[in-house]
């Protein structure tokens, strides 16, 4: 069974501090991996995607992958109220058909 | 708007009765995939269709359970004999065609059963 592992918090900050937020997966097959947003009763938001080993910036946001040790992660700089949300990381099956979820890591920044 | 639509937003059913759930992929993508969020759990992968054929239904419960992507229209994720455990919400994603890329997904669809 694939799977996708994730504290599943909460993860408290304050204001303005940074977030990290890991994911580890069990497939070593694995080739793009995601992170989602998702608030309270909404739907899934795609926020970041990494395909290779290392860092990818994207505004407040920075992905890192390692796939020597099935290691994914979320840093969000210069946390905001708005970034309280559940995060989810995601990663490809190996035949690429379909998203294997973790259980989301839920995030509550306060101002 | 040219996001993934899902109607309706929610639905209620009584025991025994079918659910159809309907999901319009982003314009310009053509691979639909569908997930199932039960209460306090993660995102399931149900299944993933391309246009007119089934891709990938390992996700998908044995009984009861059917998807379809018709040519012309919008991919139906249908339910039948609905039990108080489909209970859900069920998401659509769509990706423009690369197996590996990035999906996006639908508003949802929240099925209560009663």
């Amino acid at each position: 069974q694939k799977e996708v592992e994730q504290n599943s918090g909460p993860l408290s900050v304050p204001e303005g501090a940074i977030a990290s937020l890991n994911c580890t997966y069990s497939d070593r097959g694995s080739q793009s991996f995601f992170w989602y947003r998702q608030y309270s009763g909404k739907s899934p938001e795609l926020i970041m995607s990494i395909y290779s080993n290392g860092d990818k910036e994207d505004g407040r946001f920075t992905a890192q992958l390692n796939k020597a040790s099935q290691y994914v992660s979320l840093l969000i700089r210069d946390s905001q109220p708005s970034d309280s949300a559940t995060y989810l990381c995601a990663v490809n099956n190996q035949a690429g058909t379909a998203l294997i979820f973790g259980k989301g890591t839920t995030l509550s920044v306060s101002s | 708007n040219a996001g993934v639509m899902q109607n309706p937003r929610h639905l209620v059913r009584r025991r025994g009765q079918e659910a159809r759930l309907r999901c319009s992929p982003m314009k310009g993508h053509s691979h639909v995939y569908w997930y199932r969020q039960l209460p306090e759990e993660g995102l399931k992968f149900m299944v993933y269709l391309q246009k007119e054929n089934i891709i990938d239904e390992s996700g998908m419960p044995k009984e009861r359970f059917s998807a379809e992507f018709p040519k012309e229209g919008p991919s139906i994720l249908r339910i039948q004999q609905v039990v108080r455990g489909d209970s859900a919400a069920y998401f659509c994603a769509s990706s423009p065609g690369d197996v590996f890329g990035e999906q996006y997904f639908g508003p949802g669809t929240r099925l209560t059963v009663t």
